[in-house]
């Protein structure tokens, strides 16, 4: 089975920080997709990786996709409280169009 | 607003009986994806439907069941159940189209999730 890393778990930084949130995998994906998911609500779709050295940008968040170290990166700019969530990596695996997700990284932006 | 919908917001019941969820897609979308999330578990991928049809099979027990409407409306049983459960359960819906010459080779599509539904097996 797929396994998925993220790390760190627990993120507090300042607003107008950088920071970036990693997410390791255990075998060969092409696909990648970020969540973010505010407290007590659902799941919001941020990006969707298909290929290696795959970017993408949206606001002061971007992802990009390095399929042969197995690494996603989700990189924060100039951080400001209403990022302040838990962020999810999902991989799907190459055989049967399953999503395997990591254990999230919670996210505090502090004023 | 996802444009996704989900029926009841809160459902609580007790160990060994059987419950059915509720998803409605966005207008337009054909696939529906099925998760449970829970702090013991996780977020887990329980089952993804495209049109009507099974497309891919992820951690869903044999108590549970899924199913795809004609109008794309999906269903998700439980049954027998137990503690363990309890959880929060979502669905999400994407387009996925079918490029042409044969079936979408993956979800290119952004999923949108609802709101979802909360469990409590008591």
């Amino acid at each position: 089975e797929l396994k998925v890393e993220q790390n760190p778990l627990f993120l507090s930084m300042q607003e107008g920080k950088n920071y970036t949130i990693y997410c390791n995998y255990s075998t060969t994906s092409d696909r990648l997709y970020w969540y973010r998911q505010d407290p007590g609500k659902s799941l919001e779709s941020l990006f969707v990786l298909l290929s290696n050295g795959a970017v993408k940008q949206e606001g002061r968040l971007m992802a990009s996709l390095d399929t042969k170290a197995r690494l996603s990166t989700l990189h924060i700019t100039a951080a400001v409280h209403d990022l302040s969530a838990t962020y999810f990596c999902a991989v799907e695996g190459n055989t049967g169009n399953q999503f395997y997700f990591g254990t999230g990284t919670s996210l505090t932006v502090i004023p | 607003d996802s444009g996704v919908t989900q029926t009841p917001k809160h459902l609580i019941t007790a160990t060994g009986q059987r419950v059915t969820l509720r998803c409605s897609p966005r207008s337009g979308d054909l696939s529906v994806y099925w998760y449970q999330q829970s702090l013991d578990q996780g977020l887990q991928f329980l089952i993804h439907y495209y049109n009507g049809e099974e497309r891919a099979k992820g951690n869903i027990l044999e108590r549970f069941s899924a199913q795809q409407f004609p109008d794309l409306h999906s269903e998700l049983n439980l049954s027998s159940l137990e503690l363990g459960d309890s959880a929060l359960y979502f669905c999400a819906s994407s387009v996925d189209p079918i490029p042409p010459g044969g079936l979408a080779g993956g979800h290119q599509e952004t999923q949108y999730f609802g709101p979802g539904t909360r469990l409590l097996v008591l």
